[in-house]
């Protein structure tokens, strides 16, 4: 079973649509959370950290769930800016440092 | 701040060679830099991290004579693919952590390998 599981989807969806990505973690142990977004053929980005009493950053929203080991992601109007891919991460404490172990990643298409 | 500069960007090189890939922190000092590999439609995978000073500790299944990792000073850690086969072309992404945020880690850019 992989550490953290995510939709690999494409989302294809219109401009102004709200999306709802998931996300399970395997490890209990893990100690934050956060979404990246990647472009194509470029370096993830950090969108936004996720916390249990749950947080907003604008259009977007983010969900944890220590309990179910899981974590999902909420984009409102949705942009053409917003198609990206969305990695699912989980920060865990490694050999000797902390580490973060990254889902696959979840598709999302925004059309006009 | 917290910007990290990964060179080259891209790289083509025959198979059989060596290719090093710088990753720096430009305007922090990171005790800590990870290297990870992303293959097509794949997701990111921690190939080692690296601590200033001292040796790099490795992922399972990754080659610590293959992948050699340098990490002599706090704004500076190489990757070095040796005799390098068209299997190692991939995606490869440093990442830094600064000391008092230790949870966030500040990418570079990535380096594009294409072993002919």
């Amino acid at each position: 079973r992989k550490e953290v599981e995510q939709d690999p989807g494409p989302f294809n969806v219109p401009e102004g649509a709200t999306v709802a990505f998931n996300c399970t973690y395997s490890n209990s142990a893990s100690q934050s959370f956060f979404w990246y977004r990647q472009d194509c053929r470029k370096e993830p980005k950090l969108l936004m950290s996720v916390y249990s009493s749950g947080n907003e950053d604008g259009r977007f929203t983010a969900q944890l769930n220590r309990a179910s080991q899981y974590i999902s992601l909420l984009i409102r109007d949705s942009k053409l800016s917003d198609s990206a891919t969305y990695l699912c991460v989980v920060n865990m404490r490694g050999d000797s440092s902390y580490k973060l172990i990254f889902g696959s990643g979840t598709r999302l298409l925004v059309r006009p | 701040g917290a910007v990290v500069s990964q060179h080259p960007s891209w790289v083509i090189c025959k198979s059989g060679t060596s290719v090093k890939i710088e990753c720096r922190s430009l305007d922090f000092q990171a005790t800590t830099m990870f290297w990870y590999r992303q293959f097509p439609k794949q997701s990111l995978m921690l190939m080692a991290t690296s601590n200033e000073g001292s040796k790099a500790t490795y992922e399972q299944g990754v080659e610590k004579d293959k992948f050699l990792i340098n990490h002599a000073s706090l704004t500076l850690s190489t990757l070095t693919v040796t005799s390098a086969h068209p299997e190692d072309s991939s995606f490869y992404i440093c990442s830094a952590t600064l000391t008092s945020t230790k949870n966030i880690q500040y990418f570079g850019a990535g380096t594009r390998l294409s072993v002919l």
